[in-house]
């Protein structure tokens, strides 16, 4: 069965400053691999996505992530940080490109911003 | 773009009754959606996938009796907690799954707070 890892629970970053977000999963095959953020309250809104190609996928709200396949990892990154993309970030990992398919969640990363 | 809706938002009741929480693609059709739970500061568990016509398939550990899920239409899930008790207090968020040749993702509704008294 595949598996997510959020290694980091919580990260704070300075407004403005870089930040990246670890992801790592276990699956003997490619993986469909996702990033979503939930803002407190909320659902959860799809930031970007791989299913093939190009391993550097770009997001929204200026979001990007690289599948390495080496390293079993899909870490999420952005340049500056906004105020705004305080809020809980989710890994997630699909199997098979069909209705079917069921997501596994990573733990999730909190993001704080400081001013 | 694809939007799916939860009615309630909210919910408060009592224990011992039944619960009802909607889940609606409002711009595409969803054979598939999907029903999971979150709680506090936790990710989200998947507790059944619905299918439009079919009946839901649960998993593992995840009590059909009590949360019954009916996928009676293309754009309309409903899952009802029965018997409810505070430890059914959580957050469901439903998706539905939508499939074109530029799009192969779930589609998350805004969650529905349930709380039991």
């Amino acid at each position: 069965a595949q598996s997510v890892t959020q290694p980091d629970i919580h990260i704070t970053v300075s407004e403005g400053a870089s930040l990246e977000l670890r992801c790592n999963y276990s699956y003997g095959a490619t993986p469909y691999l996702f990033w979503y953020v939930q803002s407190p309250g909320q659902g959860l809104q799809l930031l970007l996505k791989y299913f093939s190609g190009d391993t550097l996928v770009q997001g929204i709200k200026g979001f990007e992530a690289e599948f390495k396949r080496s390293q079993s990892s899909f870490n999420l990154r952005k340049p500056s940080v906004h105020w705004s993309d305080a809020a809980e970030y989710f890994c997630a990992v699909g199997v098979i490109k069909a209705a079917g398919n069921k997501l596994t969640f990573g733990g999730g990363t909190r993001v704080l911003v400081k001013p | 773009g694809a939007v799916v809706s939860q009615h309630p938002s909210r919910v408060i009741c009592k224990s011992g009754t039944s619960v009802k929480i909607e889940c609606r693609s409002l711009d595409f059709q969803a054979t598939t959606m999907f029903w999971y739970r979150q709680f506090p500061k936790k990710s989200l568990m998947l507790m059944a996938t619905s299918n439009e016509g079919s009946k839901a398939t649960y998993e593992q550990g995840v009590e059909k009796d009590k949360f019954l899920i009916n996928h009676a239409s293309l754009t309309l899930s409903t899952l009802t907690v029965t018997s409810a008790h505070p430890e059914d207090s959580s957050f469901y968020i439903c998706s539905a799954f939508k499939i074109s040749d530029s799009a192969y993702e779930q589609y998350f509704g805004p969650g529905t707070r349930l709380t039991v008294t």
